[in-house]
């Protein structure tokens, strides 16, 4: 079946520090890839989405390209802020799964002044 | 502004107690989706509905229903509350399924619920 797997965490950071969180999905068909962020004691939030294979999903600095090679979907920003400390999730849907979104266990994200 | 509310927002209740947490979006979304949010197994899919009328187990239904009987509002209901129901409950609602696998969902704020 389909499912997500990202790296663990806690990841602590300082700001302006280079940040890359693994994704990588197991997938019957072709899905449509996604990231979300929480804040704390908030909802979860779109980051950025990819629909198919070599798409780049690009949001507030975060980048992330859809490779279908390595099924993998990793989350980078080039130089990160503190308010940028949140939980990371990496998700996929696909539409032989009636759309449903299959979410990674999360990545708790630090960054340090 | 269309959105996506939930309530309570904290709850504690005991163990035997019926409970129901209320989801309510004014996106005019056909589907709804409701989720818990544990340590180490992150978001997990407990029902789902397409429409009203519409229900669906998800991957951890055991112990809660759903029901919709109107676009807006799918209330989930623990029968017989459980210590291990100690949890975050999401809500999410996105738009329908004609228009492709990319639309995205939309979350609620979520429900800390208390199982003592």
């Amino acid at each position: 079946g389909d499912s997500v797997t990202q790296m663990e965490g806690p990841v602590t950071l300082s700001e302006e520090a280079f940040l890359t969180i693994n994704c990588t999905y197991t997938a019957t068909g072709y899905p449509s890839l996604f990231w979300y962020v929480q804040y704390p004691g908030e909802g979860l939030q779109l980051l950025l989405k990819a629909t198919k294979a070599d798409d780049k999903g690009s949001n507030k600095g975060f980048e992330a390209t859809y490779r279908k090679e390595t099924t993998s979907f990793h989350l980078e920003k080039g130089s990160v802020q503190v308010s940028d400390s949140a939980v990371y999730f990496c998700a996929l849907s696909e539409s032989n799964t009636g759309n449903q979104f299959y979410f990674g266990t999360g990545t708790s994200l630090t960054v340090i002044p | 502004d269309a959105e996506i509310t939930q309530s309570p927002r904290h709850k504690i209740t005991e163990t035997g107690r019926q409970v129901t947490l209320a989801c309510h979006q004014t996106w005019n979304h056909n589907n709804m989706f409701w989720y818990r949010q544990d340590l180490g197994h992150g978001l997990r899919l407990i029902h789902y509905s397409y429409g009203v009328q519409d229900t669906n187990k998800g991957e951890v239904s055991d112990g809660y229903s759903v029901s919709r009987s109107n676009t807006e509002d799918l209330p989930l209901t623990l029968e017989s509350a459980a210590s291990s129901q100690t949890s975050v409950y999401f809500c999410a609602s996105s738009d329908k399924l004609l228009a492709a696998t990319y639309n995205e969902q939309f979350f609620g704020p979520g429900t800390r619920l208390t199982v003592l």
